[in-house]
């Protein structure tokens, strides 16, 4: 899990509510991602940044926002809009979005759970 | 359009011997492969990456991956299985699309049990 740490570890939301995930890397890496992870889906982009106050939408963006204030931190919100939100999400980063060698590091994940 | 397959949901193994994940891969351009472990609630742990020159790469805990171009082929092979290699193992491909950006894309995962 090296230097990104993602917080809560566990998230309970209800219906209609809106959550913010937490990571914060200390890799000083340009690049930072989340993804989403379902069992036998292996893991799909939901948002990822190059830089400060840039960012991208991925593969599965609806009903989820995120912010890029400071190079260490990517927080990522659920939204009431995002309809089957129990999932575990994974933050990520790498040296550089562009270079497509770069190894990309993993938080430890938190899982959110619907009620 | 650029993908990882993972042909084996779960793969049994006993202790000691050896251990083959499968995965299998398309994309255009040069690939540039990768696989990762996932001990249960935890994060991915990188284990290993191609990106070119000797086609067999050695990573993390005595694993090490064979690139074969023609059968477009990255497999993860441990000379002998540990109990504690049980985890869930994944490949991707790096993928540049437009406006030079890189994203990973990932195979569906593979169990690895392995049984004392």
């Amino acid at each position: 899990d090296g230097g990104i740490t993602q917080s809560p570890k566990y998230l309970f939301r209800k219906e209609g509510q809106n959550v913010t995930l937490s990571c914060e890397q200390n890799l000083n890496h340009d690049a930072m991602y989340w993804y989403r992870q379902d069992p036998g889906q292996g893991l799909r982009l939901i948002y990822y940044s190059q830089i400060v106050n840039d960012f991208q939408k991925g593969d599965i963006a609806e009903g989820y926002s995120v912010s890029r204030e400071k190079k260490e931190s990517f927080p990522l919100t659920v939204t009431s809009a995002q309809k089957n939100p129990t999932a575990f999400y994974l933050c990520a980063s790498s040296s550089h979005l562009a270079a497509s060698t770069d190894t990309q590091y993993f938080g430890p994940g938190t899982r959110l759970t619907v009620l | 359009a650029q993908s990882v397959a993972q042909p084996e949901d779960q793969v049994n193994v006993a202790e000691g011997n050896p251990l083959t994940v499968k995965c299998t891969y398309s994309v255009s351009g040069n690939p540039y492969l990768f696989w990762y472990v996932q001990y249960p609630n935890r994060g991915l742990q990188f284990l290993l990456k191609y990106i070119t020159g000797d086609n067999l790469v050695k990573g993390s805990y005595g694993f090490e991956a064979e690139f074969n171009k023609s059968q477009t082929s990255f497999h993860l092979k441990k000379p002998s299985a540990l109990v504690s290699d049980s985890a869930l193992y994944f490949c991707a491909v790096s993928f540049t699309f437009s406006g030079g950006y890189n994203k990973l894309i990932f195979g569906a995962g593979t169990r690895l049990a392995v049984h004392p």
